[in-house]
């Protein structure tokens, strides 16, 4: 299995520009989400999902969208890149919905720089 | 906001000697987790200790919790070079709207010295 795969690893933007950061997992976990790790911030939850076509907000949502059509993949979409959203973002997904006894399985992560 | 605190910020030991990290939280809690981060990679589980749980053990880990006082600890043994890294821990809300939300600290660089 490849647990959690991100693409790209890399990505350079022009502010004002938009694209999207796939992720994919196929462990067929139901609890899918999205962070950002910004230096001597930690993770902040951007977007999470808990299944197929059910998404919510976490602590940073503004300037990202999110879709969950698959239970397979959770795309975040940047609508116009700006440089605060340099960062390094993490794909997680966990069975279950994080729950009691569960833990989160992480990508490696895209670093995105808006210049 | 629920986010784990993490202290030290960072912690330089040498090869040998006992790493301990301290976490304290904000609200009640399903569970707490510890994840390690190597060096520009993600993020991986090491431990989970439920709230109904005082202490766990894996291998060279000992994780204690405190609900009391909203705090936990993770204990490193016999630390190795290798145990260099990032570690964050991260809390599982209690319930209602945030549930399923899983929160992280700002996380302990460690450096141990060979």
């Amino acid at each position: 299995n490849a647990g959690v795969t991100q693409t790209p690893k890399f990505q350079v933007l022009k502010t004002g520009q938009s694209m999207t950061l796939q992720c994919a997992q196929d462990m067929n976990h139901e609890y899918m989400s999205w962070y950002r790790q910004d230096p001597g911030m930690g993770l902040r939850l951007i977007h999470y999902s808990v299944g197929a076509g059910i998404t919510d907000q976490g602590e940073v949502p503004n300037g990202y969208n999110v879709s969950r059509s698959t239970t397979e993949d959770f795309p975040l979409r940047l609508l116009s890149a700006a440089p605060s959203q340099t960062s390094v973002y993490f794909c997680a997904s966990s069975p279950r919905g994080v729950g009691i006894n569960t833990e989160a399985f992480f990508g490696q992560g895209t670093r995105l720089t808006v210049v | 906001s629920q986010q784990g605190e993490e202290d030290p910020q960072a912690l330089s030991i040498q090869e040998g000697e006992n790493a301990t990290m301290n976490c304290s939280y904000k609200t009640s809690i399903n569970n707490l987790q510890w994840y390690r981060q190597n060096s520009g990679r993600g993020l991986v589980h090491l431990i989970l200790i439920r709230s109904n749980e005082r202490e766990k053990h894996s291998g060279r880990l000992r994780v204690t919790l405190d609900t009391s006082k909203k705090s936990s600890s993770l204990l490193i043994t016999a630390s190795r070079a290798a145990d260099t890294a990032s570690y964050f821990c991260a809390t599982l809300a209690g319930g209602g709207s945030t549930l399923g939300r899983l929160y992280f600290g700002r996380g302990t660089q460690l450096t141990v010295w060979p």
